[in-house]
């Protein structure tokens, strides 16, 4: 089955600064990823997501980049904010259903103000 | 205000007993699930359902039990047989299988063993 890596475990960054964390995974076939943002004590609320047919995706400060070549894909936050502190999720599936979604380990990002 | 409930929030369980989690979702989706958080590690799947009277087990069903009576409702029974219950559960949900696959997120409950 899928099986999902994400690096760093923490990672912490001055205010204003870029973060990037990275998540590769071992199912070719996998062709949808999603992240969530994970606040202390509640559940994941999705942020970004991205489709095997698109290279890249942005919303304001966040952007996704997917390889599909290298099976692995990027959470890039840049200006970053007290408030983006959270822990960070990524995940693959490839069937329409999500009951063979993946996640990875998490990210604990801490944002230094 | 459409989304996903979960109660309690906090679950305190005795030695051999059954608990049961609840969750709820006004969001009209089709797929519900169960997953399991535990420290360091990713979300691992314990049940799912496509659709009422459905579901099917996910990679670690083993001293869970659940049910779908109605479309909006998709409790969890913690048993006896689960001897590490301690960790946080979270309810998702998706519109369904033939939709998108995006995952909704209720805010959780944390099940603490006495």
């Amino acid at each position: 089955g899928e099986n999902v890596e994400q690096h760093p475990s923490t990672l912490s960054v001055q205010e204003g600064d870029s973060a990037v964390i990275k998540c590769t995974y071992s199912d070719s076939a996998s062709n949808y990823f999603p992240w969530y943002k994970q606040e202390l004590g509640k559940g994941p609320q999705l942020i970004i997501d991205i489709r095997s047919n698109v290279g890249e995706k942005k919303d304001q400060r966040i952007a996704v980049t997917l390889n599909k070549t290298a099976k692995h894909f990027s959470l890039h936050i840049t200006e970053t904010q007290p408030e983006d502190s959270a822990v960070y999720f990524c995940a693959a599936s490839k069937y329409r259903g999500g009951d063979d979604m993946r996640f990875g380990a998490g990210t604990r990002l801490t944002v230094k103000p | 205000d459409g989304g996903i409930t979960q109660s309690p929030k906090y679950l305190f369980r005795k030695e051999g007993q059954n608990v049961t989690l609840s969750c709820e979702q006004n969001l009209n989706h089709d797929a519900m699930y169960w997953y399991r958080q535990d420290p360091g590690q990713g979300l691992r799947l314990i049940y799912y359902s496509q659709i009422v009277n459905d579901f099917q087990k996910g990679d670690i069903a083993e001293g869970y039990s659940v049910s779908r009576e109605k479309k909006e409702s998709f409790p969890l029974t913690v048993t006896s047989a689960q001897k590490n219950p301690t960790a946080f559960y979270l309810c998702a949900s998706s519109e369904g299988f033939q939709y998108q696959e995006t995952q909704y997120f209720g805010p959780g409950t944390r099940l603490l063993v006495l």
